[in-house]
């Protein structure tokens, strides 16, 4: 357990509905990062935070996404009209913002099946 | 960002010593080497990082030649617990980690 939580764990859903998944990162970390991983790859990222700032989002987010860090404590991953291909683990990570270190604290992950 | 280059798989059994070596040829000067260790069903995990020379863990060691064209992650006297992905990494301190599709190292009993 690495102090990162994410939830659900598990999301089956039918295409098009919408799907939201929270992310709750170590108390004390300023960075929260989205990443999305597919069967066999590594992952990918998606956007991160700094406290509630969105500072960096990847071509690979199209609109259908949305990422929120309100407070800057928990985050939240949507997915709009969900499609087959959104089908993948979704991973949150945390850290601080140290010069030279760059050690992230990955959640377990939310697996979304998209049927 | 730098791209690196790793074997896509390595065998080895237990109380081997395992050598996964990573090239990154164009990795710049504020660069930073580091590896993750993902098993199945779970998010990556930090391993180790360096910027030159050797680093050494509890868990690993990690040698960088003078040129950081390139490293080595070592695991030593490796269990059937280390089967895992491993995934070598060049970032400019903190920031979003590019993961490449790393090495799939499977220990033999």
């Amino acid at each position: 357990d690495t102090g990162v939580s994410q939830d659900p764990r598990h999301k089956i859903t039918k295409r098009g509905q919408n799907v939201t998944f929270r992310c709750d990162p170590i108390s004390e970390h300023n960075r929260l990062y989205w990443y999305r991983q597919t069967l066999g790859q590594g992952p990918e990222f998606l956007t991160y935070f700094q406290n509630e700032a969105q500072l960096e989002k990847s071509r690979l987010l199209s609109d259908r996404f949305s990422a929120e860090r309100p407070k800057g404590s928990f985050s939240t991953l949507e997915i709009q009209r969900t499609e087959q291909g959104d089908s993948a683990m979704y991973l949150c990570a945390s850290s601080t913002w140290d010069r030279g270190h760059n050690e992230q604290f990955f959640g377990p992950g939310t697996r979304l099946t998209v049927l | 960002l730098a791209k690196t280059t790793q074997p896509i798989s390595m065998d080895s059994y237990e109380g081997q010593e395992v050598n996964i070596t990573c090239s990154h040829n164009n990795i710049a000067t504020n660069d930073y080497i580091t590896w993750y260790q993902q098993f199945p069903s779970q998010g990556p995990r930090f391993i180790i990082q360096g910027y030159k020379t050797k680093v050494t863990n509890e868990v690993a060691s990690l040698f960088i030649p003078a040129d950081r064209k390139s490293s080595t992650l070592s695991l030593p006297r490796v269990s059937l617990s280390d089967t895992a992905v491993y995934y070598c990494l060049v970032v400019p301190g903190p920031d979003k980690l590019i993961f490449g599709t790393g090495t799939r190292l499977q220990v033999f009993p």
